[in-house]
This record gives structure tokens, sequence and C-alpha cells, in this order.
């Protein structure tokens, strides 16, 4: 079983839409969870991290964590072609580990 | 300011020839990750650090090593890289359970 899994995509979504992605992790004793936003041969960027139980909103950006659940999702409201991009989920299972799931790929439809 | 910073942004190697991707930060952070990633591939964790505390992930090829000789500086050595090597090598800095910061990656091409 992998670590961390995404939906796979890639995900298409009009202009001013909700992207809606999702992450399961295996490790339930994972503390720390991030959403990473990546360009095509760029690094991945930090957009948002979570680590209690519940709803995080930054912006047009919202994360909701549900540990019982195993389960870390990311909600990009009012969608924009500068959204386009990879999404990577990524959890600290262990002694400081960082590991990433596969990604979706969004694409935001002008 | 670049707070993490990977030299050289491009590589180009021959086959079965030695080379070493390089890794500084002023974040004076406590935990340094190497990460492999192919194209269209989520981030392969090789190697992470918590100061000299090194671990190495079970999968990652004994072709690859790693020296973290003070907390600013790490390197990735490819004993002798394939052409199944070719890939952006990814450096990063954490306090711990907290966010990571990327440098912008070093492209690798075995010819």
């Amino acid at each position: 079983q992998k670590e961390v899994e995404q939906n796979s995509g890639p995900l298409s979504v009009p202009e001013g839409a909700i992207a809606s992605l999702n992450c399961t992790y295996s490790d339930r004793g994972s503390q720390s969870f991030f959403w990473y936003r990546q360009y095509s041969g760029k690094s991945p960027e930090l957009i948002m991290f979570i680590y209690s139980n519940g709803d995080k909103e930054d912006g047009r950006f919202t994360a909701q964590l549900n540990k019982a659940s195993q389960y870390v999702s990311l909600l990009i409201r009012d969608s924009q072609p500068s959204d386009s991009a990879t999404y990577l989920c990524a959890v600290t299972p262990d002694d400081y580990k960082l590991s990433f799931g596969a990604g979706t790929t969004v694409t935001v439809r002008a | 300011d670049a707070m993490v910073i990977q030299n050289p942004r491009y590589q180009v190697t021959q086959f079965g020839k030695p080379v070493t991707l390089s890794c500084s930060q002023t974040l004076n952070h406590n935990v340094m990750y190497w990460y492999q990633q192919k194209s269209s591939q989520a981030p392969k964790l090789l190697f992470h650090y918590y100061d000299k505390d090194f671990n190495n992930e079970a999968d990652t090829p004994d072709n690859f090593q790693s020296r973290r000789p003070n907390t600013s500086f790490c390197f990735l050595d490819i004993r002798s890289p394939g052409l199944g090597d070719a890939a952006m090598y990814l450096c990063a800095t954490s306090t711990g359970n907290t966010e990571a910061f990327f440098g912008q990656g070093t492209r690798l091409t075995v010819v």
C-alpha cells in the first residue's frame, strides 16, 4: 500500500468552478499534512498546510483533514487558468520523513 | 533571496561517470531531503537527514550516496549514473513536522 494516494487525474474544470482534490494516507500516526503546487519544470511550492481535524481556509483554497478516515482534501474555489498545475499531497508519517502522493494535474479551461 | 540553493541547475554527465549535486541552505533547518522526480511522477524520497542523523529509504539504489558535512550543505553523489537516473533532483529543508522549502532543482541528463 502506498503511503500517500491521490485521486487520479487529470482534472479539468471551467474557469470559476470549484476543483476538488482528494488524498488518503496509510500511516495513522501522521501528524502534518501539506498541499504543494508544482508547475511543469519547476519545484513544488507550498500552498496549504493543516495539522488538526477540520477545515482551514486561505483565500480561494480550503484544506480539510479527517484523521479518523485518514483523508485530506483541497478545494480550489473560483478556479483561474493560473491554477493549472499539478497538486501534490504530502504527509509526515514519522521521523521527519516527508512523503508525496503521485499528484493530480488540474487544468482550468478559460 | 533564495533560501535553498541547488547547484548546478542543469548537469549533463556521461554514462558511468560519477557526478555530485549540491544543496545549501540559509534557513538553519535541521532536516534536509533529497528527492528524485521523473517526468509526470511524484517526488521520490531518496534520503533525509535530521542534523547528522542519516535516513536512507529502503528502495534507494546503492548507486546513490549522500553527505552532509554541516548544517548548511548537503551533497548527492551518483557513483555510476545510468540512463535511468536522468531526472530532476530536488533538495528541500524543514524544521521537522513543518513545511519543507525546496530548491529550484537540478536537471540531470545522462548521455
